[in-house]
C-alpha cells in the first residue's frame, strides 16, 4: 500500500514569513494529492490539491508542487498570518486505493 | 447546504456499551468514510462506501461495523465499546472514488 511521510512536525515562522511542508509518497501511481488544514478542535478543510498530470497549482497564497520522479510534493504559504497557525495534513491516493494521509505538521505562525 | 452532517457531536460511554455514530451528506455524493483521528496523530481509515450498496474495511476495522442506509447516510457501530476506541470520529464525503473529500465536524467520543 501507499505510505506518506510529512516533515517537519512542526514549524514556527514569523507573520509575513513564507512557511515550506514537504511529503513523499512511496506508490509511483498515486495521482491525486490533496492538502488539508485543521485547526484545533475543528474538521479537516481542504486547501488545495493536484493531480499527477500538473506540476504546481496556485491558490493566492498558498501553493501546491510536485515532483513525480522523486515521488514528492510540496505546500507552500507565502506571507503568512496568524490564522495560518493550524496543523496541516497532506495525503496521496492512486485509482482503486484508500487516501492515506501523512502525519501532520503544526504550523505556528509568531505575530 | 449542510455538507456532511454528524450526531452527536459528544459523547461518553462505559465499557462494553454499544452506540451508532449518524453521518449524513447532503451534496449527493457517492462515496463516504469513517475516520478516526487520536490525538496529535493523523486520520485513519475505520471503514468506506466506495458506491451506496458496497462496504469495505480500511486500516483499522477492529470492533466496528458499519451500514450504507442510503446514499446520504452511512452509520458507525460500535458494539462494545473499548477505552482504547476513545477518539475523535470524522465521517467524511466525495463525489466519487478519487475525488476530494469533505468531513464532517466529528464526534468527540470518550469510554471510561
Amino acid at each position: 500500500g501507499e505510505n506518506v511521510e510529512q516533515h517537519p512536525s512542526t514549524l514556527s515562522v514569523q507573520e509575513g514569513d513564507s512557511a515550506v511542508i514537504k511529503c513523499t509518497y512511496s506508490d509511483s501511481a498515486s495521482n491525486y494529492f490533496p492538502w488539508y488544514k485543521q485547526e484545533l478542535g475543528k474538521r479537516p478543510q481542504l486547501i488545495i490539491d493536484i493531480r499527477s498530470n500538473v506540476g504546481e497549482k496556485k491558490d493566492q497564497r498558498i501553493a501546491v508542487t510536485l515532483n513525480k520522479t522523486a515521488k514528492h510534493f510540496s505546500l507552500h504559504i507565502t506571507e503568512t498570518q496568524p490564522e495560518d497557525s493550524a496543523v496541516y495534513f497532506c495525503a496521496a491516493q492512486y485509482p482503486g486505493n484508500k487516501l492515506t494521509f501523512g502525519g501532520g505538521t503544526r504550523v505556528l505562525v509568531k505575530p | 447546504n449542510a455538507g456532511v452532517t454528524q450526531t452527536p457531536k459528544f459523547q461518553v460511554l462505559k465499557t462494553g456499551q454499544s452506540m451508532t455514530l449518524q453521518c449524513a451528506q447532503d451534496m449527493n455524493h457517492n462515496s463516504m468514510y469513517w475516520y478516526r483521528q487520536d490525538p496529535g496523530m493523523g486520520l485513519r481509515l475505520i471503514y468506506y462506501s466506495a458506491s451506496e450498496g458496497t462496504t469495505d474495511k480500511g486500516e483499522v476495522p477492529n470492533g466496528y461495523n458499519v451500514s450504507r442506509l442510503n446514499k446520504r447516510e452511512f452509520s458507525l457501530r460500535l458494539e462494545s465499546a473499548a477505552p482504547s476506541q476513545t477518539s475523535v470520529y470524522f465521517c467524511a464525503s466525495s463525489e466519487g472514488w478519487n475525488q476530494p473529500q469533505h468531513f464532517g465536524d466529528g464526534t468527540r467520543l470518550s469510554i471510561l
